[in-house]
């Protein structure tokens, strides 16, 4: 069964930094697209970054820069390193699949983790 | 590529037929899916590729459209079928979605 565990969220001031991590489980996040999407409270969804099967990365203009996105293929796991965080990151992160059998769409997402930037 | 939903919220009753609308500020051939979302839960895949439904996903759920014009339609309403609907392309990155339509209850 295709299981996305994130965690890592929490409060943290403004400037400040945080990792997030994405366990996967039923497949291999090596050989698979992986994105991490955002929604701020009571706002839409937002691309964030990507890691592409081959490893490289791709990023949102409003995280590019600041966010770097990795994985650890030992730990099948993904992560989001997040830096010089701002009120407008404050968000839930959810990390998600792509795969080629839904054309690219996303068909399996985690649960989610709150990250809250605020003094 | 930007995504336009439309309405951004509608009213219906249970019953009703419901169409959405997205529009891509450019061509997307068919590359173009429908998710859910309740509150406090993760967006769930309804449909892919314009038209194909997800495994599992009930039948009164189908999508058309091609190009930049795009259409999710719910023949029947049913009670767990209030939620919020984006579209998201996913010919290129960045995968783009809608900015979201909820369907709530009259």
């Amino acid at each position: 069964e295709v299981q996305l565990v994130e965690s890592g969220g929490g409060l943290i001031q403004p400037g400040g930094s945080l990792r997030l991590s994405c366990v996967a489980s039923g497949f291999t996040v090596s050989n698979t697209y992986m994105v991490w999407v955002r929604q701020a409270p009571g706002k839409g969804l937002e691309w964030v970054s990507v890691v592409y099967s081959a490893g490289s990365t791709n990023y949102g203009d409003s995280v590019r820069g600041r966010f770097t996105a990795s994985r650890d293929t030992s730990k099948n796991t993904l992560y989001l390193e997040l830096n010089s965080l701002r009120a407008e990151d404050t968000a839930v992160y959810y990390c998600a699949r792509s795969t080629r059998d839904v054309s690219g769409a996303f068909d399996y997402w985690g649960q989610g983790t709150l990250v809250t930037v605020s003094s | 590529i930007q995504l336009t939903q439309s309405p951004s919220s509608l009213s219906a009753s249970v019953g009703d037929r419901v169409t959405i609308t997205c529009r891509a500020s450019q061509g997307i051939s068919s590359y173009l899916a429908w998710y859910q979302q309740k509150p406090g839960k993760a967006p769930k895949l309804l449909i892919y590729a314009a038209s194909t439904l997800l495994g599992g996903v009930p039948s009164r759920f189908s999508g058309s459209g091609s190009g930049t014009d795009f259409t999710l339609t719910i023949s029947s309403l049913q009670p767990e079928d209030f939620a919020t609907y984006y579209c998201q392309q996913h010919n290129s990155d960045p995968r783009a979605f809608g900015g979201g339509t909820k369907v709530e209850i009259k």
